[in-house]
């Protein structure tokens, strides 16, 4: 089956400094590539994804790469804020009509002001 | 309500009990699926159900019974739970169609504490 490796586990950065997590993957098969962010007691939202017949995804101060010869895809992000504050969950998965995401282990992002 | 509910929000159940976690999705999805999120542990996959049959069974122990009466509901029936069963509970659901929409949509999950 798919396995996911995420690093770091946690990442602190300053305002307005960019934020970058890494992320691998083993199934070559996977094409779709998730990323979520869940805050203290909140539930996992979707912030971006990409597919595997795309390399590179943007929105707004967040984007995503992808790197399948290498089996890694990354999140980005840029003029981070303290509300940016959360952890961050990456995700692979072979979409067949439904999609059965297997999960790194997360990184909490931590924004000081 | 919109998006995903789930009820109970807490749960503390002792190991012999018999519980029910209930999701429902107001989305119009056809997908759904159970996630354990515990302490320290990538959120795993539990169950998928794709228009009301399960597809997959992440070789989840048989104290965990899953239910999915209609493409909105989606029950995890528990029953003899372990200590080490304590942890979040989260249902999500998807449109799953030809085009492969694959956005998840989480719920609030359920903290069960078995003790």
């Amino acid at each position: 089956g798919e396995n996911v490796e995420q690093h770091p586990s946690t990442l602190s950065v300053q305002e307005g400094d960019s934020a970058v997590i890494k992320c691998t993957y083993s199934d070559s098969a996977s094409n779709y590539f998730p990323w979520y962010k869940q805050e203290l007691g909140k539930r996992p939202q979707l912030i971006i994804d990409i597919r595997s017949n795309v390399g590179e995804k943007k929105d707004q101060r967040i984007a995503v790469t992808l790197n399948k010869t290498a089996k890694h895809f990354s999140l980005h992000i840029t003029e981070t804020q303290p509300e940016d504050s959360a952890v961050y969950f990456c995700a692979a998965s072979k979409v067949q009509g439904y999609s059965t995401l297997t999960f790194g282990k997360g990184t909490m992002l931590l924004v000081s002001p | 309500e919109t998006g995903v509910t789930q009820t109970p929000r807490h749960l503390v159940m002792g190991m012999t009990n018999k519980k029910s976690l209930k999701c429902e999705q107001h989305l119009g999805h056809n997908a759904m699926y159970w996630y354990k999120q515990s302490a320290k542990k990538p959120l795993e996959l539990m169950f998928v159900y794709n228009f009301k049959e399960q597809t997959e069974n992440n070789s989840v122990p048989s104290r965990f019974s899953p239910e999915c009466p209609n493409s909105s509901h989606l029950f995890l029936h528990l029953h003899t739970l372990q200590p080490e069963d304590s942890a979040l509970y989260l249902c999500a659901s998807s449109q799953a169609l030809r085009t492969n929409s694959a956005e998840q949509y989480f719920g609030p999950g359920t903290r069960l504490t078995v003790t």
